[in-house]
């Protein structure tokens, strides 16, 4: 079954305590992307990735940081995490090539920062 | 930097009626709109995507237009049902600024049996 997968999908940590939140696509696709989606302010892009090392920051990057080693992960690092990053967190994937912009998105991951 | 608004917030409509989602978008040079549909504590699953070049698309009760010069793009269900209570968000990806989504906050349908 063709699928974006995260995980965790729930998580309560503490400020500055480091995490990595995964994200995996079995899809092939190129374009992956980090989101956060606030109560009134709605999806906004954290970074994004071309391809296997190539990754571009988006409206909202500071504090977080990515890596992508492989085409299939996307993994979301917050190195020194606040209490203003609790959010929901969403992964997604696209082809992205020829405008074939469909993006699948996975499930979630909640973040509470205490 | 694009902006992207969506018009209801909220809608409550009885089962049976046609309705009208709408988007709109400040800067008109885009790739494409695509239409999701969000249900509570779940992610996002894609709806319609329609190309610049396009006018329209249609998926069985769904039907999305675009109008670029006017920066606006509108969501029609046909004959509404109690399972398409949902949140619906549009999002652009603009020819100026480069490989970057800009999503609208939604509106909310609750559709009454």
């Amino acid at each position: 079954e063709a699928q974006v997968t995260q995980n965790p999908r729930y998580l309560i940590t503490v400020t500055g305590k480091k995490l990595t939140v995964t994200c995996s696509q079995n899809m092939n696709h190129e374009y992956m992307s980090w989101y956060r989606q606030d109560p009134g302010l709605g999806l906004r892009q954290i970074y994004y990735s071309m391809n296997v090392e190539a990754t571009d920051k988006g409206d909202v990057p500071e504090g977080y940081k990515v890596s992508r080693k492989e085409k299939r992960n996307f993994p979301l690092i917050l190195e020194s995490p606040s209490p203003n990053q609790t959010s929901l967190y969403f992964c997604a994937s696209s082809l992205f090539m020829s405008g074939t912009d469909t993006q699948y998105f996975g499930p979630g991951t909640r973040l509470t920062v205490l | 930097k694009q902006e992207v608004t969506q018009i209801p917030a909220a809608l409550s409509v009885p089962e049976g009626e046609n309705l009208v989602l709408n988007c709109s978008f400040t800067d008109s040079a885009i790739y494409n709109l695509q239409w999701f549909r969000q249900d509570p504590g779940k992610g996002l699953t894609s709806l319609l995507l329609i190309q610049s070049s396009q006018r329209e698309q249609t998926s069985g009760r769904l039907n999305a237009s675009l109008d670029k010069s006017s920066g606006r793009s509108t969501l029609y269900i046909a004959a509404s049902q109690p399972g398409d209570s949902a949140t619906y968000l549009c999002a652009v990806r603009g020819r100026n600024t480069g490989n970057q989504f800009y999503f609208g906050t939604g509106t909310s349908l609750t559709v009454i049996p």
